[in-house]
C-alpha cells in the first residue's frame, strides 16, 4: 500500500513564524502535490513537483515555498505566516505514466495560525 | 478555464435509500476523471478513475459512470458508514498531473 505520511497533524504558529510542513511516500512517486482545503473552496493547489529540486506553482502560490532535495520528501514553507493560512494542509503524491495515475493523499495537517 | 462543478453540495438518505452524485465538468481535452472520499478530518481516499465516455467502475454500494459532460456516483442501499463527503477532480491533456478539484459533495446516511 501506498503511504503518504505528514509531519504533523495539528500544528499552531504565531503571526510572523516561519512554518515547515514536511511529507514523504514511500512508493517512489514522481509526483507530488500540496493542496489547503478549507470550506467552502475545496482542494486548492498550492504548488506540486514533477522531479527532484524541481517545482511548479498551483492556483495559490503566494505566500508559500517549497523544496524537493529527495525524491521521497516534499516540503511545504510558509516564509512569514498570516492568520488567513490557518487551514488544512494536505500532500498527495503520484506515479507518471500513461494511463493516468491516481494521487494518493496523506492524513493532512490542519494548521493554526493566530 | 477548466470547470468542475459538484452537485448537491449536501445530501442527507435514510438507509436503504439510493441517490446519485452528479459531478458536472468543462475541460479542455479530459484525461481522467476521479472520485474520492473524504471522512471529516482526514485526507481524501482514492475510488475510481473513469478515462473516457461510457466508462463505468464499480466498488460495493458505489458505481461510477462518465459521460462527455458529467459524472455520476449512484449510491444503492447505503449505509451510514457511506457518510463522507465524496470529491471529484478532472485532469485535462497538456496540463501536467495535477488535478482540479470540485467542491465535493457531503453525504450523511441516517439509521
Amino acid at each position: 500500500d501506498v503511504k503518504v505520511t505528514q509531519s504533523s497533524r495539528y500544528l499552531v504558529k504565531r503571526t510572523g513564524e516561519k512554518v515547515f510542513l514536511e511529507c514523504v511516500q514511500d512508493m517512489d512517486h514522481e509526483n507530488m502535490f500540496w493542496y489547503r482545503q478549507d470550506p467552502g473552496l475545496g482542494l486548492r493547489l498550492i504548488y506540486f513537483s514533477y522531479d527532484v529540486k524541481m517545482k511548479e506553482k498551483g492556483d495559490i502560490p503566494e505566500g508559500y515555498s517549497v523544496s524537493r532535495e529527495k525524491k521521497e520528501r516534499f516540503s511545504l514553507i510558509l516564509e512569514s505566516a498570516s492568520t488567513n493560512q490557518t487551514s488544512m494542509y494536505l500532500c498527495a503524491s503520484s506515479s507518471q505514466g500513461d494511463p493516468l495515475y491516481e494521487q494518493y493523499f496523506g492524513p493532512g495537517t490542519r494548521l493554526t495560525v493566530t | 478555464e477548466d470547470q468542475v462543478t459538484q452537485s448537491p453540495e449536501a445530501l442527507r438518505l435514510q438507509e436503504g435509500e439510493s441517490s446519485s452524485l452528479n459531478c458536472s465538468y468543462t475541460v479542455s481535452g479530459l484525461r481522467g476523471l476521479f472520485w474520492y472520499r473524504q471522512d471529516p478530518g482526514k485526507g481524501p481516499e482514492f475510488l475510481f478513475t473513469l478515462y473516457s465516455a461510457g466508462e463505468e467502475k464499480e466498488k460495493e454500494r458505489l458505481k461510477a459512470t462518465l459521460t462527455k459532460k458529467e459524472s455520476f456516483l449512484h449510491i444503492t442501499a447505503p449505509k451510514p458508514e457511506d457518510s463522507a463527503t465524496y470529491l471529484c477532480a478532472v485532469q485535462a491533456k497538456n496540463s501536467g498531473y495535477a488535478l482540479n478539484f470540485g467542491k465535493g459533495t457531503s453525504l450523511l446516511v441516517t439509521p
